[in-house]
């Protein structure tokens, strides 16, 4: 039984492009969340996809956004990158009613 | 006031010690409560959750919670080098779906 899985492994932009990253999550799961971590820092939640519908998001600018195909995997997208962008991005899968949270790999982000 | 705090660390405890771990809250609705541990590079591995006040117990970790004192620890028995980790507290709180992180708790396991 897969885990989560993410791709890319890592990423390296210029500033000003846009990315995207993807997300399949474990079997049985049906909401995928996506989590920003700074180096030393806790994730912070980006937003949460469950049917295909944006569920809830956090403090976020507009230029991160996202979507949950019917298969329930998931893409985030970033645009015009700004330096302070670089990070590990995290996906994180569940289901029901329990909240608990299962994370990918990641996919390191560098902003140059 | 930070929504989840722990103590960044880093907590050095010797081989077969118990470590502990703590964390405080400052959202009274919070409803569920987890644990993940987190290697350098990595990204965070589930380890324990916690839904009601008490103590709950899988294999030599245990989870403790105190609402009425906004605050959840983990306790790691025979500590072993393996469990040199940065550990993450967080909290989610009833009707939302987001987890809010502390910034972690950098242990080391000195053998």
């Amino acid at each position: 039984d897969a885990g989560v899985t993410q791709s890319p492994t890592h990423l390296i932009k210029t500033r000003g492009q846009q990315v995207t990253l993807r997300c399949s999550p474990k079997s049985g799961h049906d909401t995928v969340s996506w989590y920003q971590q700074a180096l030393g820092q806790g994730p912070q939640f980006i937003f949460q996809y469950y049917e295909e519908e944006e569920r809830q998001r956090g403090n976020f600018p507009d230029r991160f956004s996202g979507h949950q195909f019917p298969n329930y995997s998931s893409e985030l997208n970033v645009n015009a990158l700004l330096l302070g962008d670089s990070a590990l991005y995290l996906c994180a899968t569940g289901w029901g009613p329990t909240y608990e949270q299962y994370f990918g790999p990641g996919t390191r982000l560098t902003v140059t | 006031q930070k929504e989840v705090e722990q103590n960044s660390g880093p907590l050095s405890v010797p081989e077969g010690a118990i470590a502990s771990l703590n964390c405080t809250y400052s959202d009274r609705g919070s409803q569920s409560f987890f644990w993940y541990r987190q290697y350098s590079g990595k990204s965070p591995e589930l380890i324990m959750s916690i839904y009601s006040n008490g103590d709950k117990e899988d294999g030599r970790f245990t989870a403790q919670l105190n609402k009425a004192s906004q605050y959840v620890s983990l306790l790691i028995r025979d500590s072993q080098p393996s469990d040199s980790a940065t550990y993450l507290c967080a909290v989610n709180r009833q009707g939302a779906q987001k987890l809010v992180f502390g910034q972690g708790t950098r242990l080391t396991i000195n053998p």
